[in-house]
This record gives structure tokens, C-alpha cells and sequence, in this order.
């Protein structure tokens, strides 16, 4: 059972350039999340995901899109990565209920030059 | 809506010593109440929350909170403070009903505890 897993772990992109970000669970949970951490701001959410084939924007969702096409898999791409996305980014999941708590992943630190 | 105040950016305290990191909620509704730890270069693990029943939460690794309704608090403690202690701690907050399943973080409180 490796819980929640995240690639890459790290990455460098120059201005412009695209990349995605991949997440998966092995835990059949129905919810996932993607957050970003940067200093000073503890955790922002970008998007996430109720269900297989559903996302909905969070807090800070400009420059980024998702996909959830399975269940076990949520996708974080940006499409012309800028210097302001360089961060800390975590996703996350969880069964159906609010009062169930998050699995994270590990993190994946981007740098945008 | 919902919001989470943790007070202190920072917590110091003596190993051996009792430790408190603070955090304040705001919830339309009654709340269910997360605390979080996150050690350096690793994700967030859950230490305990609280959904209802006694106001006494206890968690992992010898932590507990208190959950405070005429406060509104949920504050995290312990003991005897360790070392190892030492980390980025999280609250959170989701409203138990007729809201958002999307919890709120606080902006979290970096424990630092002295040999």
C-alpha cells in the first residue's frame, strides 16, 4: 500500500514551458486535491476532484488545469509555466465525508526560471 | 464560510516542557476539526481530529487537543515536549453539514523545540 504518490519530485522548467504533474492513490478514494505551499502561506488549494471524471476550481486555479480520467489518478498541468508557480506542491485525498481526513503525497518542488 | 486562525507563526519551547500551538475556527455550523504535521521535505501527516463526542482529542504521537464551542478553539498539545517535535503544524477546519467536504487550513506554526 503506497498510499499517495507523486512524480515528478522534482523540476526545473524555463519560462513558457509546460509539464504536468502526476498523483495517484491506492486507496479508492473518492476525493483528491491539489495544493500548492509557498512561505508565509501555508496551503492554498488549486483544484480538486469529487469524484472519476469531475474537478472543480479552489482557491487559486488560474494557470493551472487538472483531469481525473481514473479514479486512482489526478492530473496538475501547467500550459506556460511562469515564475510565480515556483512552489511546493502537494496533492492530497480522502474517502467521501467531511469528516474524514487527508492523505498526502510527498511533494513535488518546481522551480520556473 | 469558513476560516482558521492559527495566532503564533512560531512556538518555542524547552524539551520536557509542555507544549500549546493555538488555533482559533470559524464555521457556519457545527465543525469537525483537523490537526496536522508536516516534517521537513515530507507531506502533511494527520496527528487527531475532532468530529463530536468528548472534547478531548487524543492523537498520535502523545498529542492531544481540546476542542473549546463557546471559544471556538481547538488547540494542540502535549506533555512533554521532545525534539523531534520539532515541525510545521496545521489546523484545519470542515463545516460537519450543508457545506463545502473541502477543508480550510490554517497557515500553520512551526514548533521549535530546545534540547
Amino acid at each position: 500500500n503506497a498510499g499517495v504518490t507523486q512524480t515528478p519530485k522534482f523540476r526545473v522548467l524555463k519560462t513558457g514551458q509546460s509539464m504536468t504533474l502526476l498523483c495517484a492513490q491506492d486507496m479508492n478514494h473518492e476525493y483528491m486535491y491539489w495544493y500548492r505551499q509557498d512561505p508565509g502561506m501555508g496551503l492554498r488549494l488549486i483544484h480538486y476532484s469529487v469524484g472519476e471524471g469531475t474537478t472543480a476550481k479552489g482557491e487559486v486555479p488560474d494557470g493551472y488545469n487538472v483531469s481525473r480520467l481514473k479514479k486512482q489518478n489526478f492530473l496538475l498541468g501547467l500550459e506556460s509555466a511562469a515564475p510565480s508557480q515556483t512552489s511546493v506542491y502537494f496533492c492530497a485525498s480522502s474517502y467521501v465525508g467531511s469528516y474524514n481526513e487527508q492523505f498526502f503525497g510527498p511533494g513535488t518542488r518546481l522551480t520556473v526560471l | 464560510a469558513q476560516s482558521v486562525a492559527q495566532p503564533e507563526d512560531q512556538v518555542n519551547v524547552a524539551e520536557g516542557n509542555p507544549l500549546t500551538v493555538k488555533c482559533t475556527y470559524s464555521v457556519s455550523g457545527n465543525p469537525y476539526l483537523f490537526w496536522y504535521v508536516q516534517y521537513p521535505n515530507r507531506g502533511l501527516q494527520f496527528l487527531l481530529k475532532y468530529i463530536t463526542g468528548d472534547n478531548l482529542v487524543k492523537g498520535s504521537y502523545g498529542f492531544e487537543a481540546e476542542f473549546n464551542k463557546s471559544q471556538t478553539s481547538f488547540h494542540l498539545k502535549k506533555p512533554s515536549a521532545l525534539v523531534s517535535d520539532s515541525a510545521l503544524y496545521f489546523c484545519a477546519v470542515r463545516v460537519a453539514s450543508g457545506g463545502s467536504y473541502i477543508p480550510t487550513f490554517g497557515r500553520g506554526t512551526s514548533l521549535i523545540v530546545h534540547p
